[in-house]
Protein backbone atom coordinates (compact mmCIF):
# COMPACT_ATOMS: atom_id res chain seq x y z
CA UNK A 1 0.00 0.00 0.00
CA UNK A 2 1.35 3.13 -0.90
CA UNK A 3 1.91 5.78 1.43
CA UNK A 4 1.11 8.96 -0.69
CA UNK A 5 -1.31 11.88 0.16
CA UNK A 6 -2.70 14.68 -1.92
CA UNK A 7 -4.73 17.65 -0.69
CA UNK A 8 -7.68 19.06 -1.78
CA UNK A 9 -8.83 16.60 -4.05
CA UNK A 10 -11.33 18.93 -5.66
CA UNK A 11 -10.95 22.36 -6.12
CA UNK A 12 -13.23 24.88 -7.83
CA UNK A 13 -11.44 28.48 -8.05
CA UNK A 14 -11.98 31.78 -9.89
CA UNK A 15 -9.00 32.57 -12.11
CA UNK A 16 -6.67 34.85 -10.70
CA UNK A 17 -6.40 32.70 -7.48
CA UNK A 18 -2.96 31.78 -5.63
CA UNK A 19 -3.47 27.81 -4.61
CA UNK A 20 -1.09 25.49 -3.31
CA UNK A 21 -1.75 21.69 -4.12
CA UNK A 22 -0.12 19.39 -1.14
CA UNK A 23 1.83 16.37 -1.50
CA UNK A 24 3.38 13.94 1.35
CA UNK A 25 4.70 10.67 1.37
CA UNK A 26 5.81 8.90 4.24
CA UNK A 27 7.84 6.43 2.38
CA UNK A 28 11.45 8.28 2.83
CA UNK A 29 11.80 8.55 -1.10
CA UNK A 30 14.23 11.49 -2.70
CA UNK A 31 12.15 11.34 -6.12
CA UNK A 32 8.85 12.99 -6.24
CA UNK A 33 7.37 14.37 -9.35
CA UNK A 34 4.01 16.40 -10.45
CA UNK A 35 2.34 15.25 -13.83
CA UNK A 36 -0.78 16.79 -15.14
CA UNK A 37 -3.36 14.73 -16.86
CA UNK A 38 -6.32 15.36 -18.53
CA UNK A 39 -9.21 12.52 -19.23
CA UNK A 40 -7.84 10.38 -22.27
CA UNK A 41 -4.72 11.76 -21.95
CA UNK A 42 -0.75 11.22 -21.73
CA UNK A 43 0.85 12.30 -18.38
CA UNK A 44 2.82 15.36 -18.67
CA UNK A 45 5.67 15.87 -16.13
CA UNK A 46 5.58 19.28 -14.75
CA UNK A 47 8.25 18.95 -12.18
CA UNK A 48 10.38 17.26 -9.96
CA UNK A 49 12.70 16.70 -7.21
CA UNK A 50 15.37 14.21 -6.38
CA UNK A 51 16.01 15.25 -3.15
CA UNK A 52 15.91 18.11 -0.30
CA UNK A 53 16.65 21.73 -1.83
CA UNK A 54 16.45 20.26 -5.38
CA UNK A 55 13.71 20.92 -7.98
CA UNK A 56 13.76 20.95 -11.68
CA UNK A 57 10.85 22.19 -14.32
CA UNK A 58 9.54 18.85 -16.63
CA UNK A 59 8.33 19.59 -20.31
CA UNK A 60 5.02 21.28 -19.70
CA UNK A 61 5.30 24.75 -18.49
CA UNK A 62 2.53 25.48 -16.35
CA UNK A 63 3.42 28.58 -14.55
CA UNK A 64 3.67 26.70 -11.41
CA UNK A 65 6.40 26.57 -8.93
CA UNK A 66 7.55 23.64 -6.33
CA UNK A 67 9.81 23.80 -2.87
CA UNK A 68 11.48 20.72 -1.28
CA UNK A 69 12.02 21.82 2.12
CA UNK A 70 11.70 18.08 3.89
CA UNK A 71 12.04 14.74 2.07
CA UNK A 72 8.32 14.29 2.93
CA UNK A 73 6.88 17.02 1.40
CA UNK A 74 6.64 18.42 -2.05
CA UNK A 75 4.03 21.55 -2.76
CA UNK A 76 3.04 22.81 -5.91
CA UNK A 77 1.86 26.67 -6.19
CA UNK A 78 0.16 28.00 -9.01
CA UNK A 79 0.85 32.26 -8.83
CA UNK A 80 -2.35 33.26 -10.98
CA UNK A 81 -4.32 30.08 -11.21
CA UNK A 82 -6.56 30.25 -15.05
CA UNK A 83 -9.25 28.59 -17.20
CA UNK A 84 -6.63 26.63 -18.83
CA UNK A 85 -4.81 25.46 -15.49
CA UNK A 86 -8.53 23.35 -15.05
CA UNK A 87 -7.34 19.78 -14.88
CA UNK A 88 -5.94 16.68 -12.97
CA UNK A 89 -2.98 16.57 -10.99
CA UNK A 90 -0.50 13.42 -10.06
CA UNK A 91 2.05 14.09 -7.42
CA UNK A 92 4.31 10.54 -7.25
CA UNK A 93 7.59 9.16 -6.02
CA UNK A 94 10.11 6.87 -6.03
CA UNK A 95 12.72 4.95 -4.41
CA UNK A 96 16.27 4.82 -5.77
CA UNK A 97 16.63 0.99 -6.43
CA UNK A 98 13.52 1.05 -8.69
CA UNK A 99 13.55 4.75 -10.50
CA UNK A 100 10.61 3.73 -12.75
CA UNK A 101 8.37 2.69 -10.16
CA UNK A 102 5.73 5.22 -9.16
CA UNK A 103 3.85 5.91 -6.15
CA UNK A 104 0.90 8.13 -7.52
CA UNK A 105 -1.61 9.78 -4.92
CA UNK A 106 -4.96 10.35 -5.46
CA UNK A 107 -4.44 12.99 -7.64
CA UNK A 108 -6.19 16.99 -7.06
CA UNK A 109 -8.60 17.57 -9.47
CA UNK A 110 -9.02 21.73 -9.98
CA UNK A 111 -11.13 23.61 -11.83
CA UNK A 112 -10.72 27.25 -12.46
CA UNK A 113 -13.45 29.04 -13.33
CA UNK B 1 11.70 13.52 -31.00
CA UNK B 2 10.48 10.94 -28.46
CA UNK B 3 7.22 9.31 -28.97
CA UNK B 4 5.23 5.98 -27.44
CA UNK B 5 2.50 4.38 -29.62
CA UNK B 6 -0.20 2.48 -28.65
CA UNK B 7 -3.62 1.64 -29.27
CA UNK B 8 -6.18 4.29 -28.11
CA UNK B 9 -8.91 1.52 -27.09
CA UNK B 10 -9.54 -2.42 -27.21
CA UNK B 11 -12.25 -4.40 -26.61
CA UNK B 12 -12.29 -7.94 -25.40
CA UNK B 13 -14.72 -10.78 -24.05
CA UNK B 14 -14.21 -11.95 -19.84
CA UNK B 15 -12.41 -14.68 -19.70
CA UNK B 16 -10.80 -14.16 -22.92
CA UNK B 17 -7.21 -13.14 -23.53
CA UNK B 18 -6.16 -9.79 -24.69
CA UNK B 19 -2.57 -8.05 -25.56
CA UNK B 20 -1.72 -4.94 -25.92
CA UNK B 21 1.29 -3.31 -28.05
CA UNK B 22 3.52 -0.29 -27.37
CA UNK B 23 5.90 1.08 -29.89
CA UNK B 24 8.89 3.38 -28.94
CA UNK B 25 11.41 5.41 -29.90
CA UNK B 26 13.08 7.58 -27.38
CA UNK B 27 16.68 8.73 -26.94
CA UNK B 28 18.14 5.86 -24.66
CA UNK B 29 16.92 2.71 -23.01
CA UNK B 30 17.09 2.04 -19.27
CA UNK B 31 13.58 -0.12 -18.81
CA UNK B 32 10.09 -0.11 -19.89
CA UNK B 33 7.42 0.27 -17.20
CA UNK B 34 3.48 -0.80 -17.69
CA UNK B 35 0.87 0.84 -15.44
CA UNK B 36 -2.54 0.38 -15.06
CA UNK B 37 -5.10 3.30 -14.66
CA UNK B 38 -8.74 2.97 -13.44
CA UNK B 39 -11.19 5.92 -14.55
CA UNK B 40 -10.50 8.86 -12.06
CA UNK B 41 -7.66 7.05 -10.32
CA UNK B 42 -4.19 7.20 -10.06
CA UNK B 43 -2.18 4.65 -12.22
CA UNK B 44 -0.56 2.04 -10.22
CA UNK B 45 2.91 -0.42 -11.31
CA UNK B 46 1.92 -3.31 -12.85
CA UNK B 47 5.81 -4.78 -14.26
CA UNK B 48 9.22 -3.67 -15.82
CA UNK B 49 11.41 -5.33 -18.53
CA UNK B 50 15.15 -3.95 -18.99
CA UNK B 51 15.75 -7.17 -20.98
CA UNK B 52 14.44 -8.79 -24.13
CA UNK B 53 11.83 -11.44 -23.03
CA UNK B 54 8.69 -12.11 -21.08
CA UNK B 55 8.15 -11.53 -17.81
CA UNK B 56 5.51 -13.15 -16.06
CA UNK B 57 3.10 -12.04 -12.91
CA UNK B 58 -0.09 -13.96 -12.25
CA UNK B 59 -2.20 -13.16 -15.03
CA UNK B 60 -0.18 -10.40 -16.48
CA UNK B 61 2.88 -10.54 -18.49
CA UNK B 62 4.57 -8.01 -20.29
CA UNK B 63 7.54 -8.92 -23.49
CA UNK B 64 10.01 -6.77 -24.48
CA UNK B 65 12.44 -6.41 -27.50
CA UNK B 66 15.04 -3.70 -27.57
CA UNK B 67 15.61 -4.12 -31.24
CA UNK B 68 12.16 -3.60 -32.36
CA UNK B 69 11.48 -0.83 -29.92
CA UNK B 70 8.18 -3.02 -29.15
CA UNK B 71 6.44 -4.55 -26.11
CA UNK B 72 3.29 -5.77 -25.05
CA UNK B 73 1.20 -6.23 -22.35
CA UNK B 74 -0.85 -9.92 -22.36
CA UNK B 75 -3.87 -9.98 -20.02
CA UNK B 76 -5.15 -14.08 -19.55
CA UNK B 77 -8.05 -14.55 -17.82
CA UNK B 78 -9.94 -11.42 -18.64
CA UNK B 79 -12.36 -10.01 -15.10
CA UNK B 80 -14.31 -7.29 -15.67
CA UNK B 81 -12.23 -5.07 -12.96
CA UNK B 82 -9.43 -5.62 -15.48
CA UNK B 83 -11.20 -2.53 -17.50
CA UNK B 84 -9.20 0.17 -16.80
CA UNK B 85 -6.74 2.09 -19.38
CA UNK B 86 -3.01 0.56 -19.80
CA UNK B 87 -0.31 2.92 -19.89
CA UNK B 88 3.21 2.29 -21.24
CA UNK B 89 6.61 4.19 -20.04
CA UNK B 90 10.17 4.19 -21.30
CA UNK B 91 13.40 5.32 -18.94
CA UNK B 92 15.38 7.48 -21.46
CA UNK B 93 18.66 8.60 -20.88
CA UNK B 94 18.24 10.92 -18.55
CA UNK B 95 16.29 8.42 -16.26
CA UNK B 96 12.94 10.27 -16.77
CA UNK B 97 9.73 8.63 -18.17
CA UNK B 98 8.38 9.04 -21.43
CA UNK B 99 4.58 7.99 -21.72
CA UNK B 100 1.88 7.32 -24.28
CA UNK B 101 -1.79 8.30 -24.31
CA UNK B 102 -3.00 4.67 -22.75
CA UNK B 103 -4.84 2.17 -23.68
CA UNK B 104 -8.29 1.89 -22.62
CA UNK B 105 -9.54 -1.69 -22.14
CA UNK B 106 -13.16 -2.30 -22.33
CA UNK B 107 -14.09 -6.23 -21.07
CA UNK B 108 -17.48 -7.20 -21.94
CA UNK B 109 -19.16 -9.98 -20.56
Amino acid sequence: EADIYQTPRYLVIGTGKKITLECSQTMGHDKMYWYQQDPGMELHLIHYSYGVNSTEKGDLSSESTVSRIRTEHFPLTLESARPSHTSQYLCASSGDREAGELFFGEGSRLTVL
Amino acid sequence: GQNIDQPTEMTATEGAIVQINCTYQTSGFNGLFWYQQHAGEAPTFLSYNVLDGLEEKGRFSSFLSRSKGYSYLLLKELQMKDSASYLCAVMDSNYQLIWGAGTKLIIKP
